[in-house]
């Protein structure tokens, strides 16, 4: 079976450009949460989705970040402009209802802003 | 209150010994408590879980024990073996609400 699927895995950008990270979820999984992992920090929630729609975005750290579900089957996590301080792993991970609560996460895109 | 506070932030043992690591928490409302292990480079994924209603959960060598009345849980590896070498975070999140909270992690080594 496919896990949720990030891309890209890796990417090295310029301060002031603008970082698009992509999510494929698990198939039937019907929310979709965003992570950023930092050693700082460690695992925060940014924002999080049911069927498509926004939940809890409390932890979108400013305007910069933006986040869109247009479908069930992909999400994109945006920054613009980047900073250097938003460099990190993002991860995105999926759920389902019946699931326990157990959250399936993806491989991470490691994003490195200079 | 949506607080996990995990130690300790690093930990090393040798190979057969036990690993423990601490969790508390604040909110009483939390009623699913997970452990997930994190290899270099990859996702966190489940390792084993817990709800309150219980004070033990064993899978083979990894053991959740759960003190509801301190708002406390532990993970314990027992005979630890250098596979185990991962970063382990603690979270809570309550049923169907699906907002889960981690711990700071715990890096995990077994030297051979």
């Amino acid at each position: 079976d496919a896990g949720v699927i990030q891309s890209p895995r890796h990417e090295v950008t310029e301060m002031g450009q603008e970082v698009t990270l992509r999510c494929k979820p698990i198939s039937g999984h019907d929310y979709l949460f965003w992570y950023r992992q930092t050693m700082m920090r460690g695992l925060e929630l940014l924002i999080y989705f049911n069927n498509n729609v926004p939940i809890d975005d409390s932890g979108m750290p400013e305007d910069r970040f933006s986040a869109k579900m247009p479908n069930a089957s992909f999400s994109t996590l945006k920054i613009q402009p980047s900073e250097p301080r938003d460099s990190a792993v993002y991860f995105c991970a999926s759920s389902w209802r019946s699931s326990g609560n157990t959250i399936y996460f993806g491989e991470g895109s490691w994003l490195t802003v200079v | 209150q949506q607080q996990v506070k995990q130690s300790p932030q690093s930990l090393i043992v040798q190979k057969g010994g036990i690993s423990i690591i601490n969790c508390a928490y604040e909110n009483t409302a939390f009623d699913y408590f997970p452990w997930y292990q994190q290899f270099p480079g990859k996702g966190p994924a489940l390792l084993i879980a817990i709800r309150p209603d219980v004070s033990e959960k064993k899978e083979g060598r990894f053991t959740i024990s759960f003190n509801k009345s301190a708002k406390q849980f532990s993970l314990h590896i027992m005979d630890s073996q250098p596979g185990d070498s991962a970063t382990y975070f603690c979270a809570a999140s309550i049923t169907g609400g699906f907002k889960t909270i981690f711990g700071a992690g715990t890096r995990l080594f077994v030297k051979a």
